[in-house]
């Protein structure tokens, strides 16, 4: 079955620690995009990608990091510059992006919790 | 992006109609509606969408006021497993991104 599969599920970190959240699709979408959510709040956009090669920063990309060398792969760098990483990070791909309204239905993978130590 | 207004929380009986409304005042021609819910722990799903048609699929309808200044969606049969959050969105034409807001948390009781 198609889908998106985020890697892993639950990790720890320690302050000033790096750590890369994986986020694979096989379901032939040109567009990716990383999503933070708090408990209790909204899901607030990190970054986003079109297309292979080319990302946009969203609202809260500082502390953050992408790649997209390849079309299948989105995988987001927490960075110890990030002052408050503890979260619930979701990946999200479409079929395509601006100008396919009708196309732009977001599949969501099952999500990678982060915590602090 | 136009933004969106829903309550903040609404209760259902189990095989009762949920009805979800959503304000958007500031629509404009080219923005789409779209909702997606989110299960408690999982990512978001994506339920239904419309531009100013009336719209039913296996899993919702949604409603569109002629002004287009609202909507609602509709889950006919609610079940148990529809509790969840229910995110409005309005994304225009011209936007590559989603904004999504706190949503309308669903509880359906027995």
């Amino acid at each position: 079955d198609g889908g998106i599969t985020q890697s892993p599920k639950y990790l720890f970190r320690k302050e000033g620690q790096n750590v890369t959240l994986s986020c694979e699709q096989n379901l032939n979408h040109d567009a990716m995009y990383w999503y933070r959510q708090d408990p209790g709040q909204g899901l607030r956009l990190i970054y986003y990608s079109q297309i292979v090669n080319d990302f946009q920063k969203g609202d809260i990309a500082e502390g953050y990091s992408v790649s997209r060398e390849k079309k299948e792969s989105f995988p987001l760098t927490v960075t110890s510059a990030q002052k408050n990483p503890t979260a619930f990070y979701l990946c999200a791909s479409s079929i395509a992006g601006q100008g396919a309204p009708g196309a732009n239905v977001l599949t969501f993978g099952a999500g990678s919790r982060l915590t602090v130590l | 992006d136009a933004k969106t207004t829903q309550p903040p929380s609404m209760d259902c009986a189990e095989g009762r109609a949920a009805n979800l409304p959503c304000n958007h005042s500031t629509i404009s021609g080219n923005e789409y509606v779209y909702w997606y819910r989110q299960i408690h722990s999982q990512g978001p799903q994506y339920i239904i969408h419309g531009l100013k048609n009336n719209e039913t699929n296996e899993m919702a309808s949604l409603i569109i006021t002629e002004d287009r200044k609202s909507s609602t969606l509709i889950l006919p049969h609610a079940t148990l497993r529809d509790t969840a959050v229910y995110y409005c969105i309005v994304r225009g034409y011209n936007t590559d991104k989603l904004i999504f807001g706190t949503g309308t948390r669903l509880q359906v009781f027995p």
